[in-house]
């Protein structure tokens, strides 16, 4: 799997768009962007997902430079329950298992 | 609601007790996994499942003992645990085919007395 790199931790304005970036720049031709996060004494949430093309879905958009060394996860409005820790993470669509790293802590501020 | 739900939540046990940890999946998933999230470490896949079928186990302790009874319901049986089994227990279920997401349950937090 691809190492990503992704800041330790952000802050954001409630109501405001969070925009979280994600380096992969070994990433390979069939590993997949995926972005999970997990709040504070619940399990990993899925968010989104792709390969090339930009994403988006009802939680948030997946915007991935044409390179696909680097991406942004978006989410347009945030909110305070939007507060956690963020992974960012590169796997070949067939991968079973997932690893995460230390994550971005994200931080929505009243 | 993730669609995964993990009971019990919480758990206290002794070294020598037994205790099972239970998932089920309510998103017609194929695909079951158990993981185990330690603090400070990255997550650890343990077993997975594909329509009932164990097809990994990386290199688990025979204390830890899954079993599947279908592809909805998937359980770790515990025995004879030490301390450094304390940990985060989560399920996840995926539909199985290339390129799915997995989607978790909350966990069962586990502390061995």
């Amino acid at each position: 799997d691809a190492k990503t790199t992704q800041p330790t931790s952000m802050d954001c304005a409630e109501g405001r768009a969070a925009n979280l970036p994600c380096n992969h720049s070994t990433i390979s031709g069939n590993e997949y962007v995926y972005w999970y996060r997990q709040i504070h004494s619940q399990g990993p949430q899925y968010i989104i997902h792709g390969l090339k093309n930009n994403e988006t879905n009802e939680m948030a958009s997946l915007i991935i430079t044409e390179d696909r060394k680097s991406s942004t996860l978006i989410l347009p409005h945030a909110t305070l329950r939007d507060t956690a820790v963020y992974y960012c993470i590169a796997i070949p669509g067939s991968a079973r298992q997932l690893t995460f790293g230390s994550g971005t802590q994200l931080t929505v501020l009243p | 609601e993730t669609g995964v739900t993990q009971t019990p939540r919480h758990l206290v046990m002794g070294m020598t007790n037994k205790k099972s940890l239970k998932c089920e999946q309510h998103l017609g998933h194929n695909a079951m996994y158990w993981y185990k999230q330690s603090a400070k470490k990255p997550l650890e896949l343990m077993f997975v499942y594909n329509f009932k079928e164990q097809t990994e186990n990386n290199s688990v302790p025979s204390r830890f003992s899954p079993e599947c009874p279908n592809s909805s319901h998937l359980f770790l049986h515990l025995h004879t645990l030490q301390p450094e089994d304390s940990a985060l227990y989560l399920c996840a279920s995926a539909e199985g085919s290339h390129n799915q997401p997995q989607h978790f349950g909350d966990g069962t937090r586990l502390s061995i007395l």
